[in-house]
């Protein structure tokens, strides 16, 4: 069975532009959740989706963004891009919301800022 | 304020030679303490779940323990292929809201 993938690895954008990352859940899993991780907050909840639907969030500004399709494959978005950007974005799929127990993370997107 | 405090930051062991990990936390309403493991240049990887005060959890080299302020992941008899990042996480509610809250993690190297 295929595990969770994100588009693309590696990125860098510049301050000021926005940027969008993908992320392809394990096929039957309808929740998933993004996470950002940097060397000095460690990892940190961004939001949950279910059902086209977000579900659960963490305290990030309005900059931060998602979306899920009707396929469980959910997109996150980044405006205004600042150099405290910069970290690697991972997400995790799971069958149900709420189920942390039961995620299974993708190998993450590195977004460079400058 | 929610928050979660793993120490050591970094444990360097033997092998062989058995450890624990501490994971602290303050959060209003535990809805589950979570343990994972992190390897470089990947994603954690979910190790276990606990729910609950006396609550006990074993894997392989590994159990983890819960009391209503701290976890422990005991690893016994380590073997350098145990050597990762393990990070723990609880759950809170906020705002309407269920989150994730990780601590910064424990660094494990484990030498042969």
């Amino acid at each position: 069975k295929a595990g969770v993938t994100q588009t693309p690895r590696y990125l860098i954008k510049t301050r000021g532009q926005q940027v969008t990352l993908s992320c392809s859940p394990i096929s039957g899993h309808r929740s998933v959740s993004w996470y950002q991780q940097t060397p000095g907050q460690g990892l940190q909840f961004l939001f949950e989706y279910f059902s086209e639907t977000q579900r659960n969030k963490g305290n990030f500004p309005g900059r931060f963004s998602g979306r899920q399709f009707s396929n469980s494959r959910s997109e996150m978005n980044v405006s205004t891009l600042e150099l405290g950007d910069s970290a690697l974005y991972l997400c995790a799929s799971s069958p149900r919301w709420d189920t942390y127990n039961e995620q299974f993370f993708g190998p993450g997107t590195r977004l460079t800022v400058l | 304020e929610d928050q979660v405090t793993q120490s050591p930051e970094a444990l360097r062991l033997q092998e062989g030679e058995s450890s624990s990990l501490n994971c602290s936390y303050t959060v209003s309403g535990l809805r589950g303490l979570f343990w994972y493991r992190q390897d470089p240049g990947k994603g954690p990887e979910f190790l276990f779940t606990l729910y609950s005060a006396g609550e006990e959890k074993e894997k392989e080299r590994l159990k983890a323990t819960l009391t209503k302020k701290e976890s422990f992941l005991h690893i016994t008899a380590p073997k350098p292929e145990d050597s990762a990042t393990y990070l723990c996480a609880v759950q809170a509610r906020s705002g309407g809201y269920n989150k994730l809250i990780f601590g910064a993690g424990t660094r494990l190297a484990v030498h042969p």
